[in-house]
């Protein structure tokens, strides 16, 4: 079945410093992959998206590039903010399963400290 | 209202007892997806509507999760006899296409404590 695997957290990072959170997928279709970020007390946001190799989503400063000979979608943003702190979340959506589900990661938190 | 609003926020339940999870998902989208969130885990698929249609129920752990949107707007997710495994967040998300091809918008979650 289709799955979703990313680095472990917590992350902690200093203000300004280099992010990346690695992501990778199985999958048995030809997925559309997600980055969702939740905010402390807040409800799971989209971030940004991709739906085709080599696509590039981007939003808020953060990229993530659909690589579907890596089977990979890493997010990454080159200079953090506190206000950058939450758990964020890999996606993938399969055209082949169907597309009304989402299969997520196990989420990776990020803390930023001034 | 602006958003995906899920009540009640917070629910403690007796193991044994029936609870009822509402959702009110933002108005005119025509999707609405239950999802079950463990503990330090990503959210799991339980269920998908169109309208008022009840898709796919593929992710309903057992025969004691029943989920209902029958006028296509607000829905209900009932568990009946509650274990302790189903101690988790329950988020809701609506989306104004069919199934994922427009973004989903997802509401705070009810946090379902069984004691």
């Amino acid at each position: 079945g289709d799955s979703v695997t990313q680095m472990e957290g917590p992350v902690t990072l200093s203000e300004e410093a280099f992010l990346t959170i690695n992501c990778t997928y199985t999958a048995t279709g030809y997925p559309s992959l997600f980055w969702y970020v939740q905010y402390p007390g807040e409800g799971l946001q989209l971030l940004l998206k991709a739906t085709k190799a080599d696509d590039k989503g981007s939003n808020k400063g953060f990229e993530a590039t659909y690589r579907k000979e890596t089977t990979s979608f890493h997010l990454e943003k080159g200079s953090v903010q506190v206000s950058d702190s939450a758990v964020y979340f890999c996606a993938l959506s399969d055209s082949g399963a169907g597309s009304y589900q989402l299969t997520f990661g196990k989420g990776t938190k990020l803390s930023v400290i001034p | 209202g602006a958003g995906v609003s899920q009540s009640p926020r917070y629910k403690v339940a007796k193991r044994g007892q029936d609870v009822a999870l509402r959702c009110d998902p933002i108005s005119g989208h025509v999707s609405l997806f239950w999802y079950q969130q463990a503990l330090g885990q990503g959210p799991e698929f339980l269920t998908y509507f169109q309208n008022e249609a009840q898709l796919d129920k593929s992710g309903l752990p057992s025969d004691r999760f029943f989920a209902e949107r029958p006028e296509g707007s607000v829905s209900t997710l009932k568990i009946q006899r509650t274990q302790q495994e189903d101690s988790a967040v329950y988020l809701c998300a609506s989306s104004l296409g069919y199934g994922m091809n427009t973004e989903a918008f997802f509401g705070q979650g009810t946090r379902l404590t069984v004691v």
